[in-house]
């Protein structure tokens, strides 16, 4: 299997700033990478897919950069409804693995 | 627009068995698979495989394989899945998700609560 590394696990900020969070696969899935957004209670919203695409009605303030190994989300300022938790998945091969998650909290 | 229900909360004994709904609608049903995905309580996001309501195909993750069945009923445009041998473990919230090209789930259902306790 496909494993997927988040960094940081968490992270605080504040309203305005620019956060970017990593995700790394144990071997190369080309850009075969989503991102989503989560917040509690609620089901995951993809962002981010074929690892720079915007999925239609989703703020440009959100990007995804990388290929191969190692991948990037960068909000480039943070709103108040950005807080959340963000995972990373890989799409290239079967069984689909998620990262471990990111928690962005309002420092 | 494109939704998917599933059905409610479920509380279990170990041993048995449990099955959870997920009506779609807004779009062709047999055009896109439907994949099912587990959160336990604070804990990240579990792939356990997916369904071709086109021809009912199914590929279940290796560690759910002999334990969950996946179905799909064309005339209602649902999908089920059913997990046998509860245990502890799998007190989790269970989602259900279309897949578009690249592997992407885009539109999700709100969850099915299971609770595994005796």
């Amino acid at each position: 299997d496909i494993q997927m590394t988040q960094s940081p696990s968490s992270v605080s900020a504040s309203i305005g700033d620019r956060v970017t969070i990593t995700c790394r696969a144990s071997q190369g899935i080309s850009s075969w990478l989503a991102w989503y957004q989560q917040k509690p209670g609620k089901a995951p919203k993809l962002l981010i897919y074929n690892a720079v695409t915007l999925q239609r009605g989703v703020p440009s303030r959100f990007s995804g950069a990388g290929s191969g190994t190692d991948f990037t989300l960068t909000i480039s300022s943070l709103q108040p409804e950005d807080f959340a938790t963000y995972y990373c998945q890989q799409a290239h091969t079967f069984p689909i693995t998620f990262g471990q998650g990111t928690r962005l909290e309002i420092k | 627009q494109v939704q998917l229900v599933q059905s409610g909360a479920e509380v279990k004994k170990p041993g048995t068995s449990v099955r959870v709904s997920c009506k779609t609608s807004g779009y062709s049903f047999t055009d896109y698979s439907i994949h099912w995905v587990r959160q336990a309580p604070g804990q990240g996001l579990e792939w356990m495989g997916g369904v071709n309501p086109s021809g009912g195909g199914t590929y279940i993750a290796q560690r759910f394989q002999g334990r969950v069945t996946m179905t799909r009923d064309t005339s209602t445009s649902s999908v089920y899945v059913e997990l046998s041998s509860l245990r502890s473990e799998d007190t989790a919230v269970y989602f259900c998700a279309r897949v578009l090209t690249s592997s992407r789930l885009d539109a999700w259902g709100q969850g099915s609560l299971v609770i595994v306790s005796s």
